[in-house]
């Protein structure tokens, strides 16, 4: 079965500075990988996907990912934190059936 | 085009309760999903539906929990005589077709078993 696993439950940036959110899968098929974002209280919002088109895939807000199948990770990036990014983050496989696997989770904090 | 839509957005019961949520997927789409989320953790799968069709409940607990899609109206996940471990938030998303899609989430109802 495919899974995710995404390291360090709370990530503190300070705003301006790089963020990168770190995610490594395991599956046994070519995988489709996702990154959504979770504000309080609301439901997921799709940042981007990879779907083995571009291994570098852009998304919305800034936000970017690269599909590295050497080291089987999917790390999400943006050059420049701002204190709006303060929200959850999911990585996420496609599992049989178009079911999604998801990581624990990233708590971004941004300081001013 | 309106969003995922998930009714009540809040709801409560006490232990020995029903709990009864509903998801009214995207327009045109005919796959919905629905994802129970802990604290912190992340979201778990539970249950793949297509109308009048269940496709998938490997994640589903065996007892206590179904769900439904008929014809016509919305995705039903029902929660019988509910304990306090079932307190979460509980998406639903939906799809136009399989095959890898994205999937669109709704914003959520969140269970509190008092």
């Amino acid at each position: 079965a495919q899974s995710v696993t995404q390291l360090g439950s709370h990530v503190s940036v300070s705003e301006g500075a790089l963020v990168l959110l770190r995610c490594n899968y395991s599956s046994s098929v070519p995988p489709y990988l996702f990154w959504y974002v979770q504000y309080p209280n609301q439901g997921l919002q799709l940042l981007l996907k990879y779907t083995s088109a571009a291994t570098l895939v852009k998304g919305i807000n800034d936000f970017e990912a690269e599909f590295k199948k050497s080291e089987t990770s999917f790390h999400l990036t943006k050059p420049s934190a701002h204190m709006s990014d303060a929200a959850e983050y999911f990585c996420a496989v496609s599992e049989t059936n178009n079911r999604l696997a998801f990581g624990k989770g990233n708590q971004v904090v941004v300081i001013p | 085009n309106a969003g995922v839509m998930q009714n009540p957005r809040h709801l409560v019961r006490r232990r020995g309760q029903e709990a009864r949520l509903r998801c009214s997927p995207m327009k045109g789409h005919s796959h919905v999903y629905w994802y129970r989320q802990l604290p912190e953790e992340g979201l778990k799968f539970m249950v793949y539906l297509q109308k009048e069709n269940i496709i998938d409940e490997s994640g589903m607990p065996k007892e206590r929990f179904s769900a439904e899609f008929p014809k016509e109206g919305p995705s039903i996940l029902r929660i019988q005589q509910v304990v306090r471990g079932d307190s979460a938030a509980y998406f639903c998303a939906s799809s136009p077709r399989t095959a890898y899609n994205e999937q669109f989430f709704g914003p959520g109802t969140r269970l509190t078993v008092l």
